[in-house]
C-alpha cells in the first residue's frame, strides 16, 4: 500500500526567503509519480510540480523545484522567493503505475507567508 | 483556470436526500477522477472513469456512484445522504491513465449536509 507523509502542518516564512516543504512516501512499486498541488482558501487545487521515479533531475517549474531523493524516498517541494500569495495548503501526492492510478495524497502543510 | 468544470458550486441539502454532482474534463481528456476532500479523513479518492468505462475504485461508499458519459462528462450520484457526506467534491481529468500524467482538478462542489 501506498502512503504520503507531510510531516508539518504549518510552516511560516517571511517574504522573498526559501522554504522547503517535506513529503515522504512509501511504495513498493519501482515506478511511480509524484505530484504537488497548491490549494489556496478558494479551494481550487492547483498542480504544481510532477516529478517520475526514473527522471534522473529534479523537476523544476519557474519558482518551484523538487528535491527528489528516491533512495530516502522523499520529494520535498522548494519554493524560491516567496510570495504572499504563496499563502495555501499544499499537498504531495503519488501515483503509481502498477496499482490504482489515482493520486493518494498527504495530510498537507498550510504555509503563510509573512510580509 | 484548469479547464476542468464543475456544477453545482455549492450544493446544501437534507439528510437521505440524493444529489448529482456533474464534472466536464478538459478538452482532450480520456480520465475522469472523482475525490472527496472532508476535515477529518482529507484527499481521498473516490472513483476513476476511463473513455467511458470504470478503471478504479477507491473509497467510495455503496451509497455513492457514478458513470462517465459518451461526450466523456461525468456524473457522481450521492444517495441516502448523512451529515458525513458533507464535504469538498473534486473531478480532476487527464489526457490518459499513466502515472506521469497529471490531473487537472475543477473547481470543486461544496456539498453540505443539514
Amino acid at each position: 500500500a501506498q502512503k504520503i507523509t507531510q510531516t508539518q502542518p504549518g510552516m511560516f516564512v517571511q517574504e522573498k526567503e526559501a522554504v522547503t516543504l517535506d513529503c515522504t512516501y512509501d511504495t513498493s512499486d519501482p515506478s511511480y509519480g509524484l505530484f504537488w498541488y497548491k490549494q489556496p482558501s478558494s479551494g481550487e487545487m492547483i498542480f504544481l510540480i510532477y516529478q517520475g521515479s526514473y527522471d534522473q533531475q529534479n523537476a523544476t517549474e519557474g519558482r518551484y523545484s523538487l528535491n527528489f531523493q528516491k533512495a530516502r524516498k522523499s520529494a520535498n517541494l522548494v519554493i524560491s522567493a516567496s510570495q504572499l500569495g504563496d499563502s495555501a495548503m499544499y499537498f504531495c501526492a503519488m501515483r503509481e503505475v502498477g496499482g490504482r492510478r489515482a493520486l493518494t495524497f498527504g495530510s498537507g502543510t498550510r504555509l503563510q507567508v509573512q510580509p | 483556470d484548469s479547464g476542468v468544470t464543475q456544477t453545482p458550486k455549492h450544493l446544501i441539502t437534507a439528510t437521505g436526500q440524493r444529489v448529482t454532482l456533474r464534472c466536464s474534463p478538459r478538452s482532450g481528456d480520456l480520465s475522469v477522477y472523482w475525490y472527496q476532500q472532508s476535515l477529518d479523513q482529507g484527499l481521498q479518492f473516490l472513483i476513476q472513469y476511463y473513455n467511458g468505462e470504470e478503471r478504479a475504485k477507491g473509497n467510495i461508499l455503496e451509497r455513492f456512484s457514478a458513470q462517465q458519459f459518451p461526450d466523456l462528462h461525468s456524473e457522481l450520484n450521492l444517495s441516502s445522504l448523512e451529515l458525513g457526506d458533507s464535504a469538498l467534491y473534486f473531478c480532476a481529468s487527464s489526457v490518459g491513465s499513466n502515472s506521469y500524467n497529471e490531473q487537472f482538478f475543477g473547481p470543486g462542489t461544496r456539498l453540505t449536509v443539514l
